[in-house]
């Protein structure tokens, strides 16, 4: 199993530019994430799914959006890129627990060190 | 609302000492707290779980720590440590009340002097 992994690995963007950045895992987990990290910030939820086709916002959601149409991937997309966007991002993904809710450990992907100029 | 704080966000220690990190969370109902691991330029791993079972949790790379729910308190120790231990460490807490949505702490530096 290739576990989580993420496209691209770094990316410099200018200012107002749009992108993808791609996650997919591959062990069929229903419940995935974006999180953002930024020094002494920890990580912050961005967007999560609870499974294909539903999707919801977390903590710092504005200026990203995602779709989530298969269970294996979960792309997140920065509509027009600005300067307090640059960090790093993880996707990660899980499997649920009783309910459909999250109770267990996540797996995170390498990230993505984004820098917007 | 659940959350958590991370005592320390720095601890250094010399290679072979004791090292203990430590964790503070606040939680409604029955939480579930982890322990996660990054070295630098790296994803975070899994160190250790608690799930309402044991409350001295065993984890990867001599690791423990003890949910003590008198004291809210979830921290990290390791008898010895070793220079691959140095790494930003983070905990973690999810409960019913945040739907299971995890928080995260702002993370502790470790650094291990030879």
């Amino acid at each position: 199993n290739a576990g989580v992994t993420q496209t691209p690995k770094f990316q410099v963007l200018k200012t107002g530019q749009s992108m993808t950045l791609q996650c997919a895992q591959d062990m069929n987990h229903e419940y995935m994430s974006w999180y953002r990290q930024d020094p002494g910030m920890g990580l912050r939820l961005i967007h999560y799914s609870v499974g294909a086709g539903i999707t919801d916002q977390g903590e710092v959601p504005n200026g990203y959006n995602v779709s989530r149409s298969t269970t294996e991937d979960f792309p997140l997309r920065l509509l027009s890129a600005a300067p307090s966007q640059t960090s790093v991002y993880f996707c990660a993904s899980s499997y649920s627990g009783l309910a459909g809710y999250n109770y267990n450990e996540q797996f995170f992907g390498p990230g993505t060190r984004l820098t917007v100029l | 609302a659940q959350s958590v704080t991370q005592l320390d966000s720095h601890v250094s220690v010399s290679e072979g000492t004791p090292v203990l990190l430590r964790c503070n969370y606040s939680s409604s109902y029955s939480p579930s707290l982890f322990w996660y691991v990054q070295h630098p330029n790296k994803g975070l791993q899994l160190l250790l779980k608690y799930t309402s079972a044991a409350t001295l949790v065993k984890g990867i790379n001599g690791f423990e720590a003890e949910f003590k729910k008198s004291e809210t308190s979830f921290h990290l120790t390791k008898p010895s440590a070793h220079m691959s231990d140095a790494a930003e460490y983070f905990c973690v807490v999810s409960d019913s009340g945040g739907s299971y949505i995890p928080t995260f702490g702002r993370g502790t530096s470790l650094i291990v002097h030879p």
